[in-house]
């Protein structure tokens, strides 16, 4: 089974710009994370579908931050303007069950931001 | 916020001693997970265990779970170097099982 792809891994942008992240989930994976981990902490989750709905984004800095699921199968997660503390990897994760939520992730896409 | 938090920050042990991982967290949860990055890499799931179970093996993993103190602990028994990685405890709560994670231990096996 083909895995969780990301693109792009890797991306420089100077802060103001913006910048988007696309993830493609397993297929038949209902559920969808977009995570961002900031050096040496843990993964923050920023945003949680269930097919194209929103289930939790209370993390989320909506003044900057957005994303969608429109068909519920992929997803963009943007960023704009970008801001110098917005540097992080972005993971994204999949899940086809919603009572235990084993999460399958990507490889990440790291912003730097200068 | 982060709902679990790891404790050790950081474990450096030899090549076959065991190593306990703990993790605490905040609200009722359905479940809790234990992922594992490699430096520079994606978060792999190891282990899961649900609200209503004490204990759980998967190899050379064995969980635990106290939900009465709301705590659990990892552990990896003959270590390898292989096993050096971030350790990272995910909850996951009823209302929606969002999973959320702590800031994970930094375990370091010396050959």
């Amino acid at each position: 089974e083909a895995g969780v792809a990301q693109s792009p891994r890797y991306k420089i942008i100077e802060k103001r710009q913006s910048v988007a992240f696309w993830c493609n989930p397993i297929s038949g994976h209902a559920t969808l994370y977009w995570y961002q981990q900031i050096l040496g902490q843990g993964p923050k989750l920023l945003i949680q579908f269930q097919n194209n709905g929103v289930v939790d984004d209370s993390q989320l800095p909506k003044d900057r931050f957005s994303a969608e699921r429109l068909k519920g199968v992929d997803s963009t997660l943007k960023i704009q303007p970008a801001k110098l503390e917005d540097s992080a990897v972005y993971l994204c994760a999949s899940s086809s069950d919603p009572g235990a939520n084993v999460l399958t992730f990507g490889a990440g896409s790291r912003l730097t931001v200068l | 916020s982060q709902q679990g938090e790891e404790d050790p920050q950081a474990l450096s042990i030899q090549e076959g001693e065991n190593a306990t991982m703990n993790c605490s967290y905040k609200t009722s949860i359905n479940n809790l997970q234990w992922y594992r990055q490699n430096s520079g890499r994606g978060l792999v799931h190891l282990i899961l265990i649900r609200s209503n179970e004490r204990e759980n093996h998967s190899g050379r993993l064995r969980v635990t779970l106290d939900t009465s103190k709301k705590s659990s602990s990892l552990l990896i028994t003959a270590s390898r170097a292989a096993d050096t990685a971030s350790y990272f405890c995910a909850t996951g709560r009823f209302a929606n099982n969002d999973m959320r994670f702590g800031a994970g231990t930094r375990l370091t096996v010396k050959p």
